[in-house]
């Protein structure tokens, strides 16, 4: 049972290299998010998508970019990375209650 | 707009004490409640959930929470907690189905709870 799974685990970048996060779910969800998660700060909506071919802002999107091509796949994209953009991205889908997670990924932007 | 208080950012407690984690909600609409339990450097795991129904609601590990609508709480309690226990635990707020929700939620910030030999 893989759930959702996010790759990569780790990564880290240079300031103003690019790189997509990708998630991939096989419960044949139709609502995926992107986190990020800050020390102190919980976890903040970075977009999210409510079906293929969809997508919407969440709370803090300056930055991200964001594609849903197929169902079962929500990419994250960094165009210009940030020093501010260090942070573990968590996945999630769900088909109602309750969000079900990825691992996440650890980004580090030096 | 929602939002989610959890009133301690860390409860140190000795093993096999009780303990209560608190969290505070605000929203203008009907919510669906959630805590969820991260152990160190993994993922966020399900606790409990409260969507209708009863207002005690049981979850994994022991725990349990009260959904409280005139105080908008909705505090996680376990009357003996383990050394495992030991993890950062999420409050998590999500409108009724009704409105269009798309099931997003907001996330307090997370309360670190310690179990001490």
């Amino acid at each position: 049972n893989a759930g959702v799974t996010q790759t990569p685990k780790f990564r880290v970048l240079k300031t103003g290299q690019s790189m997509t996060l990708l998630c991939a779910q096989d419960m044949n969800h139709e609502y995926m998010y992107w986190y990020r998660q800050d020390p102190g700060m919980g976890l903040r909506l970075i977009h999210y998508s409510v079906g293929e071919g969809t997508t919407a802002k969440g709370e803090v999107p300056d930055g991200y970019n964001v594609s849903r091509l197929k169902k079962q796949n929500f990419l994250l994209g960094l165009e210009s990375a940030a020093p501010s953009q260090t942070s573990v991205y968590f996945c999630a889908s769900t088909d109602g209650q309750p969000q079900h997670f990825g691992d996440g990924t650890r980004l580090s932007i030096l | 707009a929602q939002s989610v208080t959890q009133l301690d950012s860390q409860v140190p407690v000795f093993e096999e004490a009780p303990v209560e984690l608190r969290c505070n909600y605000s929203s203008s609409v009907s919510v669906y409640l959630f805590w969820y339990v991260q152990y160190p450097n993994q993922g966020l795991q399900l606790l409990l959930k409260y969507l209708s129904g009863s207002t005690l609601v049981k979850g994994i590990n022991g725990f349990e929470a009260e959904f409280n609508k005139s105080q908008t709480s909705f505090h996680l309690r376990k009357p003996s907690v383990h050394i495992s226990d030991t993890a950062e635990y999420f409050c998590a707020v999500s409108e009724g189905d009704s409105g269009g929700s798309n099931y997003k939620l907001t996330f307090g910030k997370g309360t670190l709870l310690t179990v001490n030999p």
